[in-house]
């Protein structure tokens, strides 16, 4: 079964702590594909990771991608207030569509 | 301008009444989708159409009918309506020959009553 599995779902952290979220796929996937929700609005897409050992930062996210391990993280360095959202990975098993996580529902707490 | 862009935002109606949502991109993608989005958030794909052509169907009522009438449209119908059905649903694109990243509309959020 094509599945992507995110934690944690939930994730509470003060401003300025660092943490990471874990997304972990099935079965061989060529891209895996961060996405941001914030409440009751749309996805949008934070990174896209072709290979393995990919990794790509934008502001205070990092993102990474072990194929071996089918692992991908998010880290989130010196939390700020503003990162509070719903962050989604997505696979893309080769089959033309994308399959996407639980979501990780992230409150940054002041 | 936006650039896939869904109408109505909000649909509220009554058990087995029909309803559609349109959607349109101007990213010049040559692929459409719908997303339905649970209340738990969760994100599963509904169809999928590649310049007009019907390429993802997945297991959905045959209540559900997309209908695309160029690559820069896609639309959803939906007939007799149930509350099981009450969700945002997400129209996304993308380009094939690209890195395969989806550009999300705003969503429609139905309530069925």
């Amino acid at each position: 079964e094509l599945k992507v599995e995110q934690n944690p779902l939930f994730l509470s952290m003060q401003e300025g702590k660092n943490y990471t979220i874990y997304c972990n796929y099935s079965t061989t996937s060529d891209r895996l594909y961060w996405y941001r929700q914030d409440p009751g609005k749309s996805l949008e897409s934070l990174f896209v990771l072709l290979s393995n050992g990919a990794v790509k930062q934008e502001g205070r996210l990092m993102a990474s991608l072990d194929t071996k391990a089918r692992l991908s993280t998010l880290h989130i360095t010196a939390a700020v207030h503003d990162l509070s959202a719903t962050y989604f990975c997505a696979a893309n098993f080769g089959n033309e569509k994308l399959t996407f996580g639980t979501g990780t529902r992230l409150t940054i707490i002041p | 301008d936006t650039a896939v862009s869904q109408t109505p935002k909000y649909l509220v109606t009554q058990m087995g009444n029909d309803k559609s949502i349109k959607c349109e991109q101007n990213l010049g993608h040559d692929t459409m989708y719908w997303y339905k989005q649970d209340s738990k958030k969760f994100l599963k794909i509904m169809f999928s159409y590649n310049n007009k052509e019907l390429i993802i169907n997945e297991t959905v009522p045959n209540r559900f009918s997309p209908k695309s009438p160029d690559k820069a449209h896609l639309n959803l119908h939906i007939n007799s309506l149930e509350l099981g059905d009450s969700a945002v649903y997400f129209c996304a694109s993308s380009h094939t020959t690209g890195f395969g990243e989806l550009f999300f509309g705003e969503g429609s959020r139905l309530t069925v009553l």
